[in-house]
């Protein structure tokens, strides 16, 4: 059973570039939730997909967008990047209905840093 | 979902039993108690996760007490590779679009 990855590992862009992220659920699991952590912080839910709808957002404005592929896959596209953007993004893919517990499964996360 | 505290950072040694207690007074009844450790330049990985009294398994123990006001992640023995962030997360078990609140978790340091 294979986890859930993210590419790239690293990322420097430039203030309004845009950047797109990519995931690959784990093995079983068709929701994806993405989450930035900026140095220091706990994770914040950015927003959620299943079935290649999204369902559930955080506060985050709508320059952060998303995308689910019918394999599960998923993007996180960011345009017009600020220098606050500097961050981990983690992805998490779930099964639905397993909520707060150990069904989700996170990727160790793309570090993008805007310069 | 309710609001957790907890400390911002613990030390410990090798092989001491490590306890992080987390607060969570506004917990409602459908709440579960879940805590995550990360390690730098990873993913939250999934610890435990209680809804009263005491829990256990092979890495942790979780203690509630009756009031669910706050809860204890217990480390036997800690060793250098347990040094990492740990959070405390209050929510239901099927949270409205599944998502995960993390508040600044506790940084633990485990020494030799």
């Amino acid at each position: 059973e294979t986890g859930v990855t993210q590419s790239p590992t690293h990322l420097i862009k430039t203030r309004g570039q845009q950047v797109t992220l990519r995931c690959s659920s784990q093995s079983g699991h068709n929701t994806v939730s993405w989450y930035q952590q900026a140095l220091g912080q706990g994770p914040q839910f950015i927003f959620q997909y299943y079935r290649e709808e999204e369902n559930g957002r955080g506060n985050f404005p709508p320059r952060f967008s998303g995308l689910q592929f019918p394999n599960y896959s998923s993007e996180l596209n960011v345009n017009a990047l600020e220098l606050d953007d500097s961050a981990l993004y983690l992805c998490a893919s779930s099964v639905p209905g397993q909520g707060t517990n150990y069904g989700y499964t996170f990727g160790s996360g793309t570090r993008l840093t805007v310069v | 979902l309710a609001k957790t505290t907890q400390p911002i950072s613990m030390d410990s040694y090798e092989g001491q039993e490590v306890n992080i207690t987390c607060s969570h007074n506004n917990i409602a009844t459908n709440d579960y108690i879940t805590w995550y450790q990360q390690f730098p330049s990873q993913g939250p990985r999934f610890i435990i996760q209680g809804y009263k009294t005491k829990v256990t398994n092979e890495v942790a123990s979780l203690f509630i007490p009756a009031d669910r006001k706050s809860s204890t992640l217990s480390l036997p023995r800690v060793s250098l590779s347990d040094t990492a962030v740990y959070y405390c997360l209050v929510g239901p078990y099927k949270a409205a679009g599944n998502k995960l609140t993390f508040g600044g978790g506790t940084r633990v340091l485990v020494k030799p």
